[in-house]
């Protein structure tokens, strides 16, 4: 089946520090690459929506300058969370789809900001 | 506009008894519905989709799910539960057509598996 690969699994580091979070699709060429944050016991909410090539579409309540999304490439798509602070902490997932068909999730990644 | 319910965050079975996980959706549009499974520290798996063609709908693990219109419901069951069964479960929900866009998770359920 259609693999996502999600890199870092965990981070930890200092508040202010920019944190930056790869997703890939390892068999299959994404055309759309989303990305979620799922806070601890909660559903996952919907962050943005990125295209290859061009601009993310955000979520309302989601700050484009902080949450810096690149889908750069069909197979690469990268979350930057900038000047990271501890309310910055969550579980953040990526998933991709092909046309048609449904998402693929990465394995998430674990920040904690300190 | 689309949302998804799940009736109880926490449900409790014993090994080998049915489960029954409770989805109900609302959508402005005919529904693509989806359960997905997450174990802890991991991403989510796909376990069944409904996409407007057979009402009941199998899945992987053995879990099948059954779409029903008239209660807006998409419940999932699995006749004999298992310890690798445990884990958390989510409904979800995503309108067609292109339904595969914008996808509306419930809140989750975690179901525990008792020896």
């Amino acid at each position: 089946g259609a693999v996502v690969s999600q890199h870092p699994s965990r981070v930890i580091c200092k508040s202010g520090t920019s944190v930056k979070i790869e997703c890939r699709s390892l068999d299959f060429q994404a055309t759309t690459m989303f990305w979620y944050r799922q806070f601890p016991k909660q559903s996952l909410m919907l962050m943005a929506t990125s295209n290859e090539g061009s601009k993310a579409t955000y979520e309302q309540g989601v700050e484009k300058d902080k949450f810096l999304i690149n889908h750069a490439s069909l197979t690469l798509s990268t979350l930057t969370v900038t000047s990271a602070h501890p309310e910055d902490s969550s579980f953040y997932i990526c998933s991709a789809r092909q046309p048609n068909q449904p998402q693929h999730f990465g394995d998430g990644t674990r920040l904690s900001i300190l | 506009a689309q949302s998804v319910t799940q009736l109880g965050s926490h449900v409790s079975v014993s090994e080998g008894a049915l489960v029954l996980l409770r989805c109900n959706y609302s959508s402005s549009v005919p529904p693509y519905l989806f359960w997905y499974v997450q174990y802890p520290n991991q991403g989510l798996q796909l376990l069944l989709k409904y996409t407007s063609a057979a009402t009941l709908v199998k899945g992987i693990n053995g879990f099948e799910a059954e779409f029903k219109k008239s209660e807006t419901s998409f419940h999932l069951t699995k006749p004999s539960a298992h310890m690798s069964d445990a884990a958390e479960y989510f409904c979800a929900v995503s309108g067609a057509p292109g339904g595969y866009q914008k996808v509306t998770f419930g809140i989750g359920t975690k179901l525990q598996v008792i020896p």
